[in-house]
């Protein structure tokens, strides 16, 4: 099975960067994912990690560390549209998809 | 456009009173899921689709019934609906299974009474 851990919440300021920590357990890997998603809106995806290291696209960042079940998010520069939830994913070797709870960011003027 | 489709977008129905709720994506994705989203719980995934004729269980299928007869649609159906089943649903799909962005549908707001 599967269990994914992400805190409830995190408070940041604009312009200030944010890294929002993911652990997992599963009994096969197949891929890490991070999404965001607004209120009542459908998630978009942010990033795709399935080996180790550290992937970068614009102002965001995902880091993978598959022995350590550990994955983060980092949001750079932030601004206020960048408040919203932000979904950590593991799908199984088998197309099975786990999302975690979700964590809130709220940014602050 | 690419896209996932999903209808009804919304819907209000009494408990008992079978319902499908579809979905249909225009990128020949091979697989295809849905997800039941309920606050505090996050995103669950009911079944997902591995490709034509192949369906496997999420981690709720309980109450919940899938078809995937052709490669664009994979429609759910809520044979006897309960309140439990009041829920925000996403349809989702992606090239493959081993491969990355998994792409949403609107949503589905569903509310059994």
């Amino acid at each position: 099975g599967q269990n994914i851990d992400q805190p409830t919440e995190m408070t940041a300021t604009e312009g200030a960067i944010v890294q929002i920590n993911c652990t997992y357990q599963t009994s096969g890997f197949n891929g890490l994912f991070w999404y965001q998603q607004h209120a009542g809106e459908a998630p978009t995806f942010l990033s795709y990690n399935v080996l180790d290291g550290l992937e970068e696209k614009g102002r965001f960042s995902s880091f993978l560390s598959r022995s350590k079940g550990y994955s983060y998010l980092l949001l750079k520069e932030l601004q206020m549209k960048d408040s919203a939830s932000y979904l950590c994913a593991v799908r199984s070797a088998r197309g099975k998809l786990q999302f975690g709870a979700g964590t809130q960011v709220v940014v602050t003027p | 456009e690419a896209q996932v489709t999903q209808n009804p977008r919304y819907l209000i129905t009494v408990t008992g009173k079978k319902l499908t709720v579809t979905c249909s994506q225009n990128m020949n994705h091979e697989y295809m899921s849905w997800y039941r989203q309920d606050p505090g719980l996050g995103l669950r995934q009911i079944y997902y689709s591995m490709n034509v004729e192949v369906t496997d269980k999420g981690d709720v299928p309980e109450g919940y019934k899938v078809s995937r007869k052709e490669k664009r649609n994979f429609p759910l159906i809520l044979e006897s609906p309960s309140p439990n089943q009041t829920s925000l649903y996403f349809c989702a799909s992606s090239l493959g299974t081993n491969t990355g962005e998994l792409f949403f549908g609107e949503g589905s707001r569903l509310t059994v009474l």
